[in-house]
């Protein structure tokens, strides 16, 4: 079945600096990636998202690339905000009906100012 | 637009009593429903999942069940709890068809004493 390793579990970056977290996976067949974020007592919120027929994907400041050769994708946030402190967490799965997101085990992003 | 609501939002029960969390979902139908546990400092395991009503498949065995009376009603039970089961259930909807993006409820906190 799909594993999903997340990298690293803690980051801490000055405010206006960018930050980076990045997963890989382990079956070649999942094709949908998407990322959440999750504030202290919070249900996880979905960010964004790609699917393997895509490269990369931006939203404002955030983009998500992926390398399906080498089964990693990688969340890029720019000129980072205290309010982007939260922990992310990506997942993957086979983008089916029903099927579950196997979830890496969250960063922990702490943007100071 | 589509909501989804978890109760209760916390819950201190003692070992060996009953469980029932309630999911409910507006604004959609039809969707597929997911019960994931989060526990503390980890990510995310997929405990139910149902593509309808009565459809129910779980991931993980263990003294919990779930059932889906309604087309936008997942319930989470148990009859006797145990200790570890104490966590965060978080509650998630996908719209099913071509879209699988999952978007998750507020979620419970459960404290088994």
């Amino acid at each position: 079945g799909e594993n999903v390793e997340q990298h690293p579990s803690t980051l801490s970056v000055q405010e206006g600096d960018s930050a980076v977290i990045k997963c890989t996976y382990s079956d070649s067949a999942s094709n949908y990636f998407p990322w959440y974020k999750q504030e202290l007592g919070k249900g996880p919120q979905l960010i964004i998202d790609i699917r393997s027929n895509v490269g990369e994907k931006k939203d404002q400041r955030i983009a998500v690339t992926l390398n399906k050769t080498a089964k990693h994708f990688s969340l890029h946030i720019t000129e980072t905000q205290p309010e982007d402190s939260a922990v992310y967490f990506c997942a993957g799965s086979l983008n089916q009906a029903g099927t579950a997101l196997i979830f890496g085990k969250g960063t922990t992003l702490s943007v100071s100012s | 637009s589509q909501t989804i609501h978890q109760w209760p939002a916390t819950l201190v029960q003692p070992v060996g009593s009953p469980l029932s969390l309630e999911c409910t979902v507006e604004g959609t139908s039809n969707p597929n429903l997911y019960w994931y546990r989060q526990a503390a400092g980890r990510g995310l395991q997929l405990l139910f999942y149902s593509v309808g009503i009565g459809q129910i498949s779980s991931e993980v065995p263990q003294n919990l069940s779930a059932s889906r009376p309604q087309d936008r009603q997942f319930i989470l039970s148990s009859k006797k709890l145990l200790l570890s089961d104490s966590g965060f259930y978080l509650c998630a909807w996908s719209p099913g068809g071509s879209e699988y993006e999952q978007y998750f409820g507020p979620g419970t906190r459960l404290t088994v004493t």
